[in-house]
């Protein structure tokens, strides 16, 4: 069975602080590995996207890493700010025949940037 | 500006009542999706279309039902038959980045509370 586990379930760190959440699948056949970040009440909005032959991905102040041997995901913020408090969510996608692909929503990771 | 447009934002349903979250997209995307989210839980599928006049069952299709007679619009009816319908739901289309991947472009949601 397809799962996606994220650690830490929630986070609370201060303002300017660095953290690092982290996302392992079980996904196969593997296809990408998105990051997004959700606010709440909102949708979710993307934040990196990789394949299997990138292992590292930067959008502004988040880094994605990914090891596909040991099928595990980082999400690096640094410098955090008030508006990074949010959800971030782990998304891994399969493919299947026909070339549809089927995403794994990870529970995501609830980190709070205080003041 | 392209996007997805869910409405209304908050709704109401008393019990036994049936009701449709409206999903517009401006994005001219094939397929779009339906997900249900509850907390601490990740994001399930309950249905999706890839194209016209076509839809699939997802994870948790039971009390709910889609139709999708334009290509823009695919809403969603939740059905008396749904006995714990209180839930975030989430609206998506599939997009297709520059590095060949897919990846999701998601709504802002609708919260449905049973009164």
């Amino acid at each position: 069975k397809n799962q996606v586990e994220q650690s830490p379930q929630s986070l609370i760190i201060l303002e300017g602080k660095n953290c690092t959440l982290q996302c392992n699948y079980t996904v196969s056949p593997f296809s990408n590995l998105r990051w997004y970040k959700q606010d709440t009440g909102r949708g979710p909005v993307s934040l990196t996207i990789m394949t299997f032959s990138e292992n590292t991905k930067s959008n502004g102040r988040y880094t994605a890493t990914l090891d596909a041997d040991t099928k595990q995901s980082s999400l690096h913020i640094t410098a955090s700010q008030l508006s990074d408090s949010a959800s971030y969510i782990c998304v891994v996608s399969g493919s299947r025949s026909g070339g549809s692909y089927i995403p794994t929503f990870g529970r995501g990771t609830s980190l709070i940037v205080h003041p | 500006d392209g996007g997805i447009t869910q409405s209304p934002k908050y709704l109401f349903r008393k019990e036994g009542q049936n009701v449709t979250l409206s999903c517009e997209q401006n994005l001219n995307h094939d397929a779009m999706y339906w997900y249900r989210q509850d907390p601490g839980q990740g994001l399930r599928l309950i249905y999706y279309s890839q194209i016209v006049n076509d839809f699939q069952k997802g994870d948790i299709a039971e009390g709910y039902s889609v139709s999708r007679e334009k290509k823009e619009s695919f809403p969603l009816t939740v059905t008396s038959a749904q006995k714990n319908p209180t839930a975030f739901y989430l609206c998506a289309s599939k997009v297709r980045d520059k590095e060949a991947a897919y990846g999701y472009t998601f709504g802002s949601g609708t919260r449905l509370t049973v009164v």
